[in-house]
């Protein structure tokens, strides 16, 4: 069964709006880190925003803050004010311990293409 | 620090070659990892690492091998190359692989098998 379900392909947004990603994760280890990452056409990597289990509020970092709701299983991305920099894929992932040592298991991705 | 890297950033092989991808980071961290990413597929666990001489396969092990000598240095050998194994190969590293431990992304090594 999939762990991380990211289940919008692609994605348009108009510039300086807010756009939200899809993130459904599944999970029977009460402990568990959720992420999100970056990865522009560069190719790299880049953290952008993570979510224990057990944290009473959403994380916001900057732009970004991620909607939590752990009885609905979903952890959400969303930009706030976007700029065509934020055009690229953003991935969900989700590090918890079931199986043994804790792996991370990542989402298929999400294209975001913001229009001027 | 360099954070991780990955060597080489391009490589093509011929079918039936071998080679061995490297990584290494220099923020003391116990658990590394290397991952795959194919086009709509995210990236796949290939194999980790929770410390020196401890290693164990993730999702997608078969045509991999992996060794731990040392904390800083997580090599991916391919035994003998596939078309299928064209894709990109990030190795990340993390603190220790808690639930909240961040992980760390080398750039990527594209990888090319004809």
């Amino acid at each position: 069964a999939q762990k991380i379900t990211q289940t919008q392909p692609g994605m348009f947004v108009q510039e300086k709006e807010a756009v939200t990603l899809d993130c459904t994760y599944d999970t029977s280890d009460p402990s568990y880190g959720l992420f999100w990452y970056k990865q522009p056409s560069s190719g790299e990597m880049i953290f952008l925003i993570y979510q224990g289990s057990y944290d009473q509020q959403n994380a916001t970092e900057g732009r970004y803050s991620l909607n939590f709701q752990k009885a609905r299983k979903s952890a959400n991305l969303v930009i706030s004010a976007s700029q065509l920099g934020d055009s690229a894929m953003y991935f969900c992932a989700m590090r918890d311990g079931s199986g043994g040592y804790q792996k991370v298991t990542f989402g298929t991705g999400t294209k975001l293409q913001v229009i001027p | 620090n360099a954070g991780v890297t990955q060597t080489p950033k391009f490589q093509v092989l011929k079918t039936g070659q071998s080679m061995t991808l490297q990584c290494a980071q220099d923020m003391n961290h116990e658990y590394m990892s290397w991952y795959r990413q194919d086009p709509g597929m995210g990236l796949r666990l290939i194999h980790y690492s929770v410390g020196a001489g401890i290693t164990d396969q993730g999702e997608v092990p078969n045509g991999y091998n992996v060794s731990r000598s040392t904390t800083e240095d997580f090599p991916l050998r391919l035994l003998s190359a596939a078309p299928s194994q064209t894709s990109v190969y990030f190795c990340a590293s993390s603190y220790l692989g808690l639930a909240g431990d961040e992980q760390y992304f080398g750039p990527g090594t594209r990888l090319t098998v004809t």
